[in-house]
């Protein structure tokens, strides 16, 4: 099924660990996003791609590293964690520019840094 | 950059009755405005959306104002129901960039 991706779900580690969050697209859309959302609701862009090998810094400065080098894949990167990475991570993608704009979200990675 | 600034941060409303959340945007080369609905636990999810060339769009129960010349657009939600209980997003994209610049969210409770 068409759908986007996102591993692991939920992820307790401890500080200066380094994780990955995966994020995979199969519906073959170029742009790429990642959100950070806090407790208070709010989604802050950390990251974009709108093709392979493109990656951009978003709104919201974020530690974090990210990668496009499959159209389908935009895995995120945090070096060495720390309890203020605590949040939620919305992978999101849309398609190219004769669509209606909608943004496709996952199902989101929360991620707890003790 | 774009700025939206969305009201209230939470609606609280009776079963039945109308539910009206506004949102304001600060660039003028916005053209596309979409409003998302994430219930408790899970992913955002487009609800409604509206182009600058449009002033109104229905379905249903739900329907997008767009004041072009105030800079500013709503969603209105009639005959509320339980299951409309969710935090809702509007959002605002500008010209050909692809990036979308979302308002605090409202957290909308239905009461039975």
């Amino acid at each position: 099924e068409a759908d986007i991706y996102q591993t692991p779900r939920y992820l307790v580690i401890g500080t200066g660990k380094k994780i990955t969050l995966e994020c995979s697209q199969t519906m073959g859309h170029d742009k790429m996003y990642w959100y950070q959302q806090d407790p208070g609701m709010e989604l802050h862009l950390i990251h974009y791609s709108y093709g392979v090998n493109s990656t951009e810094k978003g709104d919201l400065s974020s530690e974090s590293t990210v990668s496009r080098i499959r159209t389908e894949h935009f895995p995120l990167t945090l070096e060495s964690a720390r309890p203020s990475h605590t949040s939620q991570y919305l992978c999101a993608s849309t398609p190219g520019p004769s669509n209606t704009g909608e943004l496709f979200f996952g199902e989101g990675s929360r991620l707890t840094v003790l | 950059g774009e700025n939206v600034e969305q009201h209230p941060s939470t609606l609280s409303v009776q079963e039945g009755d109308s539910a009206v959340i506004k949102c304001t945007y600060s660039d003028s080369a916005s053209n596309y405005f979409p409003w998302y609905k994430q219930e408790l636990g899970k992913r955002p999810q487009l609800i409604i959306d509206i182009r600058s060339n449009v002033g109104e769009k229905k379905d249903q129960r739900i329907a997008v104002t767009l004041n072009k010349t105030a800079k500013h657009f709503s969603l209105h939600i009639t005959e509320t129901q339980p299951e409309d209980s969710a935090v809702y997003f509007c959002a605002a994209r500008e010209g050909s960039n692809y990036k979308l610049t979302f308002g605090k969210g409202t957290l909308l409770t239905v009461n039975p």
